[in-house]
């Protein structure tokens, strides 16, 4: 079993409405949780961080967290074409400097 | 600020060829990590540097060597470079701590082809 699984998509939604990424995680030990943007060819770009249960809002961006469950999802509400991107998950389980990383899921967002 | 810099964005190696990829931050993070990417295998940790003077193993070290050479600096060394090694190299940075995890930021990335 994978430690971070992501559903790989893609996820086509329309324009304006609400994308929904979830990401499980094996570890329950686990502390910290990220979600990353990247765009085809460039690098990994923070877009969320999350450490308590519960939901953390940051403009469009909704990050969602159940340890009891052990997952956290992403949600990207009005979604733009500039949306359009890979998503990926990433866990600290605890231990000290290591993140795992999920295998991203791909977003489109169509005009 | 630049945040996290890599050099070069792209290189073609042959096997058994050697190269040395670098990677700064100016962002004064004591922590710094080198991972491989990989399509459809995500982001897998290579090396990482908990504060200036210590290296460990990640995930897949093999065939790799790390230096850090300074609090900015963290360089990642390909001694005889196999075609496995093909691969998009990404170096990070954060204020990680021995008490948990904060966030990591990502360099531009080095494309790396080994025929």
């Amino acid at each position: 079993q994978k430690e971070v699984e992501q559903n790989s998509g893609p996820l086509s939604v329309p324009e304006g409405a609400i994308a929904s990424l979830n990401c499980t995680y094996s570890d329950r030990g686990s502390q910290s949780f990220f979600w990353y943007r990247q765009y085809s060819g460039k690098s990994p770009e923070l877009i969320m961080s999350i450490y308590s249960n519960g939901d953390k809002e940051d403009g469009r961006f909704t990050a969602q967290l159940n340890k009891a469950s052990q997952y956290v999802s992403l949600l990207i509400r009005d979604s733009q074409p500039s949306d359009s991107a890979t998503y990926l998950c990433a866990v600290n389980n605890g231990e000290a400097y290591k993140l795992s990383f999920g295998a991203g899921t791909t977003v489109t967002v169509r005009a | 600020n630049a945040g996290v810099t890599q050099t070069p964005k792209f290189q073609v190696l042959k096997t058994g060829q050697s190269m040395t990829l670098q990677c700064a931050q100016d962002m004064n993070h004591n922590s710094m990590y080198w991972y491989r990417q990989d399509p459809g295998m995500g982001l897998r940790l290579i090396y990482y540097s908990a504060s200036e003077g210590t290296t460990d193993k990640g995930e897949v070290p093999n065939g790799y060597n790390v230096s850090r050479l300074n609090k900015r600096e963290f360089s990642l060394r390909l001694e005889s470079a196999a075609p496995s090694q093909t691969s998009v190299y990404f170096c990070a940075s954060s204020e990680a701590g021995s008490s948990g995890i904060r966030e990591q930021y990502f360099g531009p990335g080095t494309r790396l082809t080994v025929t």
